[in-house]
């Protein structure tokens, strides 16, 4: 399957200070991406969507001031964590649309697991 | 109407035995169905995926049947070994709507040895 990495893979930062963390696509260009929170034992949370060249759609509830996102290549996606707080810290997931006639999949990253003291 | 249930919660299976997942939908547009693996510390990873014009795919050890009328559809993983146990989410996606995953809850493996 198509590969998509994610850096870091771990983070730990200070309160108030701002994190990003990048999402690449190796092996296939991907024109949608997405970003996704999940605390533990729980299941994938959806933050926004991520489209190429365009502003990103956010998901009810997810502030867009304080998680920036910027898709300025068919190959990486940045999630920006701004003036992070500890109740931001989880576990960050992204993944990456391969899609086309006859196909339509998402390839997840490996995560980055974010720690905001 | 997003929302895909799925169940159990948790399940434990002895070495050898079946494990089987269910998932329900309410969105008749759903038109894409992935179960994605997830071990702890890890991203998910996609295990095997269906569309509605079959009822049923299997790759190895692992089965999705899908029946479109009940709106159901399930993973069946047969022998499993202690090296399935993990957290498997199944989901849904419409080509139309963008793609987007709506995911079920989430079901945690264990299989005794």
């Amino acid at each position: 399957g198509a590969v998509v990495s994610q850096h870091p893979s771990w983070v730990i930062c200070k309160s108030g200070t701002s994190v990003k963390i990048e999402c690449r696509s190796l092996d296939f260009q991907a024109t949608t991406m997405f970003w996704y929170r999940q605390f533990p034992k729980q299941s994938l949370m959806l933050m926004a969507t991520s489209n190429e060249g365009s502003k990103a759609t956010y998901e009810q509830g997810v502030e867009k001031d304080k998680f920036l996102i910027n898709h300025a290549s068919l190959t990486l996606s940045t999630l920006t964590v701004t003036s992070a707080h500890p109740e931001d810290s989880s576990f960050y997931i992204c993944s990456a649309r391969d899609w086309g006639l006859s196909t339509d999949t998402q390839y997840f990253g490996p995560g980055t697991r974010l720690t905001v003291l | 109407q997003q929302q895909v249930k799925q169940s159990p919660q948790s399940l434990i299976v002895q070495k050898g035995g079946i494990s089987i997942i269910n998932c329900a939908y309410e969105n008749t547009a759903f038109d894409y169905f992935p179960w994605y693996q997830q071990f702890p510390g890890k991203g998910p990873a996609l295990l095997i995926a269906i569309r509605p014009d079959v009822s049923e795919k299997k790759e190895g050890r692992f089965t999705i049947s899908f029946n479109k009328s009940a709106k159901q559809f399930s993973l069946h993983i047969m022998d499993s070994q202690p090296g399935d146990s993990a957290t498997y989410f199944c989901a849904a996606s419409s080509y139309n709507q963008g793609g987007k995953l709506i995911f079920g809850q989430g079901t945690e493996l264990s299989v005794k040895p």
